[in-house]
């Protein structure tokens, strides 16, 4: 069965802090690896990985993937309390019609003023 | 821009109750998807669809039916509604399969569930 593994659960910081969030997957035949932003509604996309070693970056986010390993990480700099959110980790996986999306628990990140 | 319509958004429902749980999305995406995303835990596959007509199980499908007879909506049905089900029920579309590059999947806001 197909596992993703987020780490920490749930992270309090306070502004202008740095946080590593965690995702470890095992995944077969795995694609990619997808991060989401979920404040109190729907999750917002937030970068799809694929290659291994290469950073994506969007302002003071930015993600990495090592499928060596099998782990990526979501930094985010300088953090401000817009932040504060449940980041969610998905892996996904070919071999079926629809494309399988496995979801881990999520690191629920407070950030305080 | 609507992107993907769920209602209703809070719902209070009595064991052994049913109801749909309504999707539309105006995008003219082929897949669809339910999730169930219950406290503490990732978000599961209840039901997709690849396109009208078209309809099969995920991961967790027992309790519920889906119907997608047009493009734009895809309805979840409850039948026998069971304390179990409380969950936060996540509406979701992709142009084509699912984390492909270029096929992001756009959620709608969710429909919080309390069955007692």
């Amino acid at each position: 069965e197909d596992k993703v593994v987020q780490s920490p659960l749930s992270l309090v910081v306070h502004e202008g802090d740095t946080v590593t969030l965690n995702c470890s997957y095992e995944v077969t035949n795995f694609r990619s690896l997808l991060w989401y932003k979920q404040e109190k509604k729907a999750p917002t996309f937030l970068f799809m990985l694929t290659s291994s070693g290469i950073e994506k970056k969007s302002g003071r986010l930015s993600s990495i993937l090592d499928k060596k390993e099998l782990f990526s990480i979501l930094n985010i700099t300088a953090t401000q309390t817009g932040d504060s959110a449940v980041y969610l980790c998905a892996s996904f996986a070919g071999g079926t019609s629809y494309g399988k999306l496995t979801f881990g628990q999520g690191t629920i990140l407070t950030v305080h003023p | 821009n609507a992107g993907v319509t769920q209602t209703p958004k809070f719902r209070i429902l009595k064991i052994g109750q049913s109801m749909t749980l309504q999707c539309t999305q105006d995008m003219n995406h082929n897949y669809m998807y339910w999730y169930r995303q219950d406290p503490g835990m990732g978000l599961k596959l209840i039901y997709y669809s690849v396109g009208a007509g078209i309809t099969d199980k995920g991961e967790v499908p027992n309790g519920y039916n889906v119907s997608r007879s047009t493009t734009e909506d895809f309805p979840l049905r409850l039948e026998l509604a069971a304390p179990s089900q409380t969950s936060v029920y996540f509406c979701a579309s992709s142009y084509g399969p699912t984390g492909a590059t270029g096929n992001t999947i756009y959620f709608g806001e969710g429909s919080w569930l309390t069955v007692v």
